[in-house]
């Protein structure tokens, strides 16, 4: 089992939708929870960064730590064709030193017209 | 992408010659990261370092070797490329423990 499960898609959903992205995790010490998101050809690039449980809300995008159910969710408010992309979650734990991320395998999201 | 150069975007190359992947920050940053990303296992670590002539290991360093002979350079070698090296090879940064910034990738083919 992997340490980080999260389901491959593809996930298509109508522009306007509301999206639900969402990873399970095994590692209790885990404490920094990332969303990455990455075009195609292109780089991860960081969306989201929580530390602990709760929420966090940027713009359209809310990142939400369950940590007594080992469960992070992503949402997607108003979605847009442009945010057709696949979405990595990652987490770690502080060590105080190099940043050893666990990835998901990332979900690919379309959003149609 | 955060100051950070990959070079070269695409290589393709045969099985056994040695394969030279550079890294360039312009950020400053402390740590530097080499992860390969393969569908159905997402982004691993290969190797990292920590400093100047400070490396380690990740999960997937086995045939790969790293060097960091300045704050802004870190390159990643293939002694002898083999086909199970295929695969999309990204460089990373990060000051501390927590947020990562990548670069944009380079496409390696061993035939």
């Amino acid at each position: 089992q992997k340490e980080v499960e999260q389901d491959p898609g593809p996930l298509s959903v109508p522009e306007g939708a509301i999206v639900s992205l969402n990873c399970t995790y095994s590692n209790s010490a885990f404490q920094y929870f990332m969303w990455y998101r990455q075009y195609s050809r292109k780089g991860p690039e960081l969306l989201m960064y929580t530390y602990s449980s709760g929420n966090k809300e940027d713009g359209r995008f809310t990142a939400q730590v369950d940590k007594s159910s080992k469960y992070i969710s992503l949402f997607i408010r108003d979605s847009q064709p442009s945010d057709s992309a696949t979405y990595l979650c990652a987490m770690n734990v502080n060590t105080g030193t190099a940043s050893k991320l666990t990835f998901g395998t990332g979900t690919r999201l379309q959003v149609t017209l | 992408d955060a100051g950070i150069t990959q070079s070269p975007r695409h290589k393709v190359t045969e099985t056994g010659t040695p394969v030279t992947l550079r890294c360039h920050q312009t950020e400053n940053h402390r740590y530097m990261y080499w992860y390969r990303q393969d569908p159905g296992h997402g982004l691993r670590l290969i190797h990292y370092s920590y400093g100047v002539k400070d490396t380690d290991k990740g999960e997937v360093s086995d045939g790969y070797s790293v060097s960091r002979s300045k704050t802004e350079d870190f390159l990643l070698t293939l002694e002898s490329a083999t086909s199970s090296q295929t695969s999309v090879y990204f460089c990373a940064i990060s000051e501390g423990s927590e947020k990562l910034f990548f670069g944009s990738g380079t496409q390696l083919s061993v035939l």
